[in-house]
């Protein structure tokens, strides 16, 4: 099975701070990648599919990136409404896939 | 609009049986992959399975395989998760959400808490 690590498992940052979370699958999952955002209370929203692909309606501000089996999401300037917890999921084998630990993102 | 819209909050005995729902509207429900996910107090995602509708295909992690169910009534467009007898450990919210393309998820249901206790 594959493993996705996602690191770190939180951070603290000020608005306007970019802020990357990495996710690392534990064998190649080409572009069968995807970033949720959670707030409490909600369900996750989906932020980024295929790796790279912006999700219809999420901002500019966030996008995703691969370099072999390391996963990136990038927030170029935290905005308030982004304090959630972040979490990268793998598809390769699909319809089996796996989330990874997530990441919360909190105020400095 | 596209929608799941998920049943409402249960509270059961350890033993007891349960079903819940999940419904899709505002797409052709036949042709997306419906999943399952578990969160449990304070945790992450975890995934359960995951079932197609047009044929019932269903796929389960090896955590959740023999422990619950998945199933499907396409013609009234629900996904069901069921459990025979549940635990105290049952204890969660659990969510559907709809694939859509590379194995992301892009409609989720509102979850269901499931609260499982003597």
């Amino acid at each position: 099975d594959i493993q996705v690590t996602q690191s770190p498992s939180s951070v603290s940052a000020s608005v306007g701070d970019r802020v990357t979370i990495t996710c690392r699958a534990s064998q190649g999952v080409s572009s069968w990648l995807a970033w949720y955002q959670q707030k409490p209370g909600k369900a996750p929203r989906l932020l980024i599919y295929a790796a790279s692909s912006l999700q219809s309606g999420v901002p500019s501000r966030f996008s995703g990136s691969a370099s072999g089996t390391v996963f990136t999401l990038t927030i170029s300037s935290l905005q308030p409404e982004d304090f959630a917890t972040y979490y990268c999921q793998e598809a390769k084998s699909f319809p089996s896939l796996s989330f990874g630990g997530g990441t919360k993102v909190d105020i400095e | 609009e596209v929608q799941l819209v998920q049943s409402g909050a249960e509270v059961k005995k350890p033993g007891e049986s349960l079903k819940i729902s999940c419904k899709g509207s505002g797409y052709s429900f036949d042709t997306f992959w419906i999943g399952w996910v578990r969160q449990l107090p304070g945790k992450g995602l975890e995934w359960m399975g995951i079932i197609y509708p047009a044929d019932s295909d269903t796929r389960y992690s090896p955590s959740f395989q023999g422990q619950v169910t998945i199933s499907v009534d396409k013609s009234i467009g629900t996904a069901y998760l069921q459990w025979s007898a549940l635990k105290a450990s049952d204890t969660a919210i659990y969510y559907c959400a709809r694939e859509y393309t590379k194995g992301g998820f892009d409609i989720w249901g509102q979850g269901t808490m499931v609260t499982v206790s003597s």
